[in-house]
């Protein structure tokens, strides 16, 4: 059974650093891309970012500004959003998945809540 | 980006009806849409991929159909269960892309 298990989320500050991680099983890792979704209080869903399977190709939503990074590890068949100078609006569940051509899965997500 | 618009955003129904929900895309996505259910507190659950592909352990009566720049999600016979929040997807190019959302409600 293929599972995505999102960790990392947490209350924090703004300004503050964060870092996600999304554990995959049940797949050949390796063989697959993988994207970050964000849905916003108000239900919005944005795709945050993207990263291929060989990490050759990264991309990130231009509402992010450059403060995200993505990451994957094959060897821990992990892949890691670093968030940084988190502000109020990146509240949020944040939600990993698989998209490909024979099926899709997503995680159950792990919220982040950015607050003074 | 590619944009995509739901229709209708907050229809009433029967239980028993049938009900068709619309997304189109402002520019091709050929086939490369998913549809999903979302309830309150819920992750997003995954009803179709592909534009026609049934996922795992969803029920028969929906189904998904479309090309291109239009889509479509039935359900054949509307059920109790399926009171809920529908979300369309385009990943045929990043920034994969969703609807704003169609809320079915009871009528």
């Amino acid at each position: 059974e293929v599972q995505l298990v999102e960790s990392g989320g947490a209350l924090v500050k703004p300004g503050e650093s964060l870092r996600l991680s999304c554990a995959a099983s049940g797949l050949t890792f390796s063989s697959h891309s993988f994207i970050w979704v964000r849905q916003f209080p108000g239900k919005g869903l944005e795709c945050v970012s993207f990263i291929n399977s060989r990490a050759s190709e990264i991309y990130y939503a231009a509402s992010l500004e450059g403060r995200f990074s993505l990451s994957r590890d094959n060897a821990k068949s992990s892949v890691s959003l670093q968030m940084n100078s988190l502000r109020v609006e990146d509240t949020a569940v944040y939600y990993c998945a698989t998209m490909e051509s024979d099926g899709v899965m997503w995680g159950q997500g792990t919220q982040v809540t950015v607050s003074s | 980006d590619i944009q995509m618009t739901q229709s209708p955003s907050t229809p009433s129904a029967s239980v028993g009806d049938r009900v068709t929900i619309t997304c189109r895309a402002s520019q091709t996505a050929l086939t490369w849409l998913a549809w999903y259910q979302q309830k309150p507190g819920k992750a997003p659950k995954l009803l179709i991929y592909k534009a026609s592909n049934l996922a795992t352990g969803v029920p028969s009566r929906f189904s998904g159909s479309g090309s291109g720049t239009e889509f479509t999600l039935t359900i054949s016979s509307l059920h109790p269960d399926d009171f809920a929040t529908y979300y369309c997807q385009q990943y045929y190019t990043y920034p994969y892309t969703f609807g704003q959302g169609t809320k079915l409600e009871i009528k």
